[in-house]
């Protein structure tokens, strides 16, 4: 699987937007893009994954540059509890049979 | 949504001793299960993936005599840690996958501490 790499910190205002850019510079044509955050102490939750189209939903949209080698994951109007930590993964295979490997992730801290 | 859950939520145990994990898909069958480790304010890191009626698969330079898992049904995956030692404090992690799903549910962790 492709790696990616995402800035190690960032911050955000409460009720605005946070855009969290993810790069996967050598990712594959059959290559899927994944979100998942870890809230402290607690098992990674899933977001959103994409694969070359825009996508939406009630947590999040992702939008993946046309030559797939970036996408941001933006959450429209953070809150505290969007306090965590936000891994993006590329993987093979649209549906979620095989291993993810984490890498360092982004820790967004929102403040009020 | 689909439910992991995993039991302990903690344990402190002696040194020498083993210690199980189970973990638990509460309203889904699961074939495929994995097991990760995180050390504080560290990423997660893949240990195995627990395949049920099969033996697991476990992850480069990852003991398998030292971490046990069983997958002996669809719902329940257990992790034994045998002659834990201090260097084995972790925050263990499970995950399970629904059939035809796009996404893994992790369970809420099992915080091992070793004195």
């Amino acid at each position: 699987d492709a790696k990616t790499t995402q800035p190690p910190s960032m911050d955000c205002a409460e009720g605005r937007a946070a855009n969290l850019p993810c790069n996967h510079s050598t990712i594959s044509g059959n290559e899927y893009v994944y979100w998942y955050r870890q809230i402290h102490s607690q098992g990674p939750q899933y977001i959103i994954h994409g694969l070359k189209n825009n996508e939406t939903n009630e947590m999040a949209s992702l939008i993946i540059t046309e030559d797939r080698k970036s996408s941001t994951l933006i959450l429209p109007h953070a809150t505290l509890r969007d306090t965590a930590v936000y891994y993006c993964i590329v993987r093979v295979g649209k549906y979620d049979t095989d291993k993810l490997i984490f890498g360092t992730g982004t820790r967004l801290q929102v403040f009020p | 949504g689909a439910v992991v859950s995993q039991h302990p939520s903690w344990v402190i145990c002696k040194s020498g001793t083993s210690v199980k994990i189970e973990c638990r898909s509460l309203d889904f069958q699961a074939t495929t299960m994995f097991w990760y480790r995180q050390f504080p304010k560290q990423s997660l890191m893949l240990m195995a993936t627990s395949n049920e009626g099969s033996k697991a698969t476990y992850e480069q330079g990852v003991e398998k005599d030292k971490f046990l898992i069983n997958h002996a049904s669809l719902t329940l995956s257990t992790l034994t840690v045998t002659s834990a030692h201090p260097e084995d404090s972790s925050f263990y992690i499970c995950s399970a996958i629904p059939d035809r799903a796009y996404e893994q549910y992790f369970g809420p962790g099992t915080r091992l501490t070793v004195t």
